[in-house]
């Protein structure tokens, strides 16, 4: 079975651009997850998708948004890029919920200059 | 909400030494998995381990979940182990929330 795949890998950016990451889950599952990492905050919840439907939000502000798809692949975009959202972008994915075992993608590098 | 503390943060040892990492929470859990994030910042999945005992090859864990911890255990450790482990958790219907990793560093 194909694990979850991230696109694109490396990504620049300047602020006040806009981006879109993708997210491609595990075949059969229904829940995608995404999570910011940086070296100050760590690993920080973004939000959940099940069934198209947001079903979990983090602390983050408006700029971060995210869909689901009805073939389960989620894209998040964040907009007018901030220098303090540079970091790796990591994606989950797992049959229903966060309860059950989750397996993430290689991550997005995204840089803001 | 419910709080994940790994210890220690920095852990180096000598190769074919063995290693306990410790991960201790704050309220009940349905969900703990381990991870290994790689130098390329994958997290590598090791152990979903709510409770119980499970272990895979060289690597063992330990879920004491009425105690409220788990224990990941290395044993014989090779250079390529060397990376940080991840402790993450869910209690209810909580996303993933993961510790600060302990960074382990082998030495051949």
């Amino acid at each position: 079975k194909a694990g979850v795949t991230q696109t694109p890998r490396y990504l620049i950016k300047t602020r006040g651009q806009q981006v879109t990451l993708s997210c491609s889950p595990i075949s059969g599952h229904r829940s995608v997850s995404w999570y910011q990492q940086t070296p100050g905050q760590g690993l920080q919840f973004l939000f959940e998708y099940f069934s198209e439907t947001q079903r979990n939000k983090g602390n983050f502000p408006g700029r971060f948004s995210g869909r689901q798809f009805s073939n389960s692949r989620s894209e998040m975009n964040v907009s007018t890029l901030e220098l303090g959202d540079s970091a790796l972008y990591l994606c989950a994915s797992s049959l229903m919920n966060s309860g059950n075992e989750q397996f993430f993608g290689p991550g997005t590098r995204l840089t803001v200059l | 909400g419910i709080q994940v503390e790994q210890s220690p943060p920095d852990l180096i040892l000598q190769e074919g030494a063995n290693s306990t990492l410790r991960c201790n929470f704050s309220d009940s859990v349905n969900n703990l998995q381990w991870f290994h994030q790689n130098p390329w910042g994958q997290l590598i999945n090791l152990f979903y381990i709510p409770s119980g005992t499970k272990q895979n090859g060289r690597l063992s864990a330990t879920t004491v979940a009425t105690e409220r911890y788990s224990l990941l255990y290395i044993s014989s450790s090779q250079t390529t182990d060397s990376g940080v482990y991840f402790c993450a958790v869910v209690s209810g219907n909580t996303p993933l929330v993961f510790g600060k990793g302990t960074r382990l560093s082998v030495i051949a």
